[in-house]
């Protein structure tokens, strides 16, 4: 089993839609976690931080869960330019971060 | 600002060669950690280096070695090279660890082809 789990999808959605990504971890001491976004044959780029009591930004929501090891990103109000995949990170304090494998989304006109 | 840079963007070796990539971190970034993704696959961690040790390493055999420089900047040397060794490998800088620790920063990447 991988550490960090994501469903690879790919999500094809209309422009407008809402759309929410879910990622499991397995390590419990786990310590930081966030969402990037990678665009295709580019760097990894840093979207989100999530904390527990969930965060906002923007078309974005991300929301974490503790207990069952479960971390969410709700994008709202998709664009065109929202295509890309999205990687779920864990990190612990010792400074190791895991990826996911990422999930594709395609908006579409 | 200057961002994460990694050179070179590109290479092509030839198996059982040597290769090593370079990386400076963002200014006022301490931590470096490489990463190797695969094509389709999530990046997956090699080494962390903080203050010029390796504190952290993945599954990754004695053939991927790494330094860290008293300016933070970093190298990755792959030893022994195999055709599986070709992937896009990513250097990611950050300040600090633990609950300091805010999110990577990531360099355009070398991607490694082995022939």
């Amino acid at each position: 089993r991988k550490e960090v789990e994501q469903d690879p999808g790919p999500f094809n959605v209309p422009e407008g839609a809402t759309v929410a990504f879910n990622c499991t971890y397995s390590n419990s001491a786990s310590q930081s976690f966030f969402w990037y976004r990678q665009d295709c044959r580019k760097e990894p780029k840093l979207l989100m931080s999530v904390y527990s009591s969930g965060n906002e930004d923007g078309r974005f929501t991300a929301q974490l869960n503790r207990a069952s090891q479960y971390i969410s990103l709700l994008i709202r109000d998709s664009k065109l330019s929202d295509s890309a995949t999205y990687l779920c990170v864990v990190g612990t304090n010792a400074g190791k971060s895991t990826f996911g494998d990422g999930t594709t989304l395609t908006v579409k006109p | 600002d200057a961002g994460v840079t990694q050179s070179p963007t590109h290479l092509i070796k030839t198996r059982g060669q040597q290769v090593t990539l370079r990386c400076s971190p963002k200014s006022g970034h301490d931590t470096v950690s490489w990463y190797q993704q695969a094509l389709g696959q999530g990046p997956q961690f090699i080494f962390q280096y903080y203050e010029e040790e390796e504190r952290q390493r993945g599954n990754f055999p004695d053939r991927f070695s790494g330094h860290q420089f008293p300016n933070y900047s970093s190298e990755l040397n792959v030893n022994a090279l195999l055709l599986g060794d070709s992937a896009l490998y990513l250097c990611a800088s950050s300040l600090g660890q633990g609950a300091r620790f805010y999110g990577y920063t990531f360099g355009s990447g070398t991607r490694l082809t082995v022939v």
